[in-house]
């Protein structure tokens, strides 16, 4: 069974600087998706970045960037200039090609800024 | 823009009481989903529904049970609630296949059991 692990419960990060989130899993399969969600206090989750597997470019939105190691099941998140509105807590999620749905989630990081 | 309501915030029970919690989605969505969410163990699926009274057990199902009539509207039962049960609870909603790699998700219900 795939797991997925994000071994910072907690990060802190002054405004402005670039902080990394780590993420690694681990799977047999060949084809999967990737991606990172943020979930502000008090307010919905939502999709930040998505990677597909077969894809060797990493995926990037704005400040947000990914490095994706595909051989060593690793999959960072880059946030740039980090902003006060980046303070969340933030998952790493995989899914398999074959899954019409289901999703496996990280136990997650928070992130707080300083301003 | 996709929108996912839940009907409650925040909701108090006593142990033994039969609870409802209720999502709708207004993006003509086949694919529902309740999570439950606890601190360091991430978000872990309950129940899933692919399409209108279809539903499959997610990794957690004990002591839930769900209900989808229609295809915007999908309910979590709890039949007799325990203090066990006291968390927050996701809904989200994707579209199928490869199109529903992004699940929408409503703002919780915070659930205490007393």
């Amino acid at each position: 069974a795939q797991t997925v692990t994000q071994s910072q419960p907690e990060m802190s990060v002054q405004e402005a600087e670039t902080v990394t989130l780590s993420c690694t899993y681990d799977t047999s399969e060949s084809d999967y998706y990737l991606f990172w969600y943020k979930q502000p206090p008090s307010r919905q989750m939502i999709l930040v970045i998505r990677q597909e597997a077969y894809k060797q470019q990493n995926a990037t939105e704005n400040r947000f960037s990914v490095n994706f190691q595909k051989a060593a099941k690793s999959f960072s998140l880059k946030i740039s200039d980090s902003q006060l509105g980046d303070a969340a807590m933030y998952f790493c999620a995989y899914r398999s090609e074959d899954s019409n749905y289901q999703l496996i989630w990280g136990a997650g990081t928070k992130l707080i800024i300083k301003p | 823009d996709v929108k996912v309501t839940q009907s409650s915030r925040y909701l108090v029970k006593r142990t033994g009481e039969k609870v409802f919690l209720e999502c709708v989605q207004d993006m003509d969505h086949e694919n529902m989903f309740w999570y439950r969410q606890d601190p360091g163990l991430g978000l872990r699926l309950i129940y899933f529904s692919y399409d209108v009274k279809m539903k499959e057990k997610g990794d957690i199902p004990e002591g839930y049970s769900v209900s989808r009539e229609k295809k915007e509207r999908f309910s979590l039962i709890l039949e007799s609630a325990s203090t066990n049960q006291t968390s927050m609870y996701l809904c989200a909603s994707s579209l199928r296949g490869i199109f529903g790699n992004e699940q929408f998700f409503g703002p919780g219900t915070r659930l205490t059991v007393l």
